[in-house]
């Protein structure tokens, strides 16, 4: 079936370290894949997304790419700031007539000055 | 642009009483979803409406659960006879994308939630 595994978090690093937050995926077909954020008290909101192999979503200064050969779609960011703590979840789309977004787990992020 | 509304943000029952959560998606988005997010774990989709058609409810327990979109823009999601299991938080999000119409666009746009608590 189709299904999205992250690390587990807390992720606990200082202001200005690099940041990776692994995914992978299982599907069938290609899907597109996503990672969602959700700050303390707030709704979930789109990160960033990858609809196809080798694309490379980016924003904010988050960065992830498609890898269809090893199934994964790891989040990184050269550089945290204390604002980016929340929880971070990966998800994939499916190809099927549903186009039902199916999310892992998530991984929490803290960041301290 | 108005975002993705619900209400109640926050509610506390009884096991075996009933609740209602109620959702107003973004302007002009026909696809609705209902989605159930356990503390600890990801959003678990419980419902999909196309305009005010089901398009999946497969993973919505019947038997307590229900959900409608009349006229096809606010939904209201009951649970009655309520578990302590369904403490959780409820999302509701809306797209711009159209079930079977092809292609892999159409972000979705989440609320802030409804927590419910079951004592």
């Amino acid at each position: 079936g189709n299904s999205v595994t992250q690390m587990e978090g807390p992720v606990t690093l200082s202001e200005e370290a690099f940041l990776t937050i692994n995914c992978t995926y299982t599907a069938t077909g290609y899907p597109s894949l996503f990672w969602y954020v959700q700050y303390p008290g707030e709704g979930l909101q789109l990160l960033l997304k990858a609809t196809k192999a080798d694309d490379k979503g980016s924003n904010k200064g988050f960065e992830a790419t498609y890898r269809k050969e090893t199934t994964s779609f790891h989040l990184e960011k050269g550089s945290v700031q204390v604002s980016d703590s929340a929880v971070y979840f990966c998800a994939l789309r499916r190809m099927d007539s549903s186009y039902k977004l199916i999310f892992g787990s998530g991984t929490r992020l803290l960041v301290r000055p | 642009e108005a975002g993705v509304a619900q209400s109640p943000r926050y509610k506390i029952i009884e096991k075996r009483q009933s609740v209602a959560f109620w959702c107003n998606p973004i302007s002009g988005h026909a696809t609705l979803y209902w989605y159930q997010q356990i503390l600890g774990q990801g959003p678990k989709l419980l419902i999909q409406f196309q305009n005010n058609g089901v398009v999946d409810d497969s993973q919505l327990p019947k038997d307590r659960f229900s959900a409608e979109r009349l006229k096809g823009v606010d939904s209201t999601l009951k649970i009655q006879p309520a578990k302590l299991e369904d403490s959780a938080v409820y999302l509701c999000a809306s797209s711009s994308l159209k079930h079977g119409t092809g292609g892999n666009t159409g972000e979705l746009f989440f609320g802030e939630g409804s927590r419910l608590t079951v004592l």
